[in-house]
């Protein structure tokens, strides 16, 4: 009963390299998001995934890409790191029918840090 | 454009004392509201969600919150408060049509410090 999965738990990176978060679900649903976590700022959106094929961005997703891989996986890049990513990332799912209310079902985050 | 506010940082109640934790939000539908928990270094937990209906939501752990429409306010409370309640409270709405996805927008969050 994994839920949402996310790799790695913990990261550091060098300012100018490259990473991919990895995220997968096993609860069969449609979409799939990436948030970043601040301390003071909440939970801000970066990248979401309506349906698989599918990718809008968020409210902050300068610097970031995404791949919806499959239905189960959605991955997070980031080309070129910059102290400013420095984030706590988590992945979430949902399924969203009519008149539900899509909560969102979360990952244990993948800890970001940008030297 | 839809958002949340949770006017305090942190809440400070002693163990056995009710509790609030205060939301208010902006959507320019219906709302669909949510109260989330985190621990420490963990994922977040949903708790509860008002969708429509009875303003008195009842959640996990004891919690509940009242629904306000005229003052835009999802509050969480707890009766009785628990040490084992201390984490970050995370408010979140998103209007009830946002074509496929759930986007949810979330406060910046309440610490709650329960103390014996």
């Amino acid at each position: 009963n994994a839920g949402v999965t996310q790799t790695p738990k913990f990261q550091v990176l060098k300012t100018g390299q490259s990473m991919t978060l990895q995220c997968a679900q096993d609860m069969n649903h449609n979409s799939m998001y990436w948030y970043r976590q601040d301390p003071g700022m909440g939970l801000r959106l970066i990248y979401y995934s309506a349906s698989e094929g599918t990718t809008d961005k968020g409210e902050v997703p300068n610097g970031y890409n995404v791949s919806r891989l499959n239905k189960r996986e959605f991955s997070l890049r980031l080309e070129s790191a910059a102290p400013s990513q420095t984030s706590v990332y988590f992945c979430a799912s949902s399924e969203l029918r009519t008149r539900e209310s899509g909560e969102l079902f979360f990952g244990e985050g993948s800890r970001l840090t940008v030297l | 454009a839809q958002s949340v506010a949770q006017p305090e940082d942190q809440v400070n109640v002693a163990e056995g004392n009710p509790l609030t934790v205060k939301c208010t939000y902006s959507v320019s539908g219906n709302p669909y509201l949510f109260w989330y928990v985190q621990y420490p270094n963990r994922g977040l937990q949903f708790l509860l969600k008002y969708i429509t209906g009875d303003n008195l939501v009842k959640g996990s752990y004891g919690f509940e919150a009242e629904f306000n429409k005229s003052q835009t306010s999802f509050h969480l409370k707890k009766p009785s408060a628990l040490v084992s309640d201390s984490a970050l409270y995370f408010c979140a709405v998103r209007d009830m049509y946002t074509g496929t996805a759930s986007k949810l927008t979330f406060g910046t969050g309440t610490r709650l410090q329960v103390t014996l």
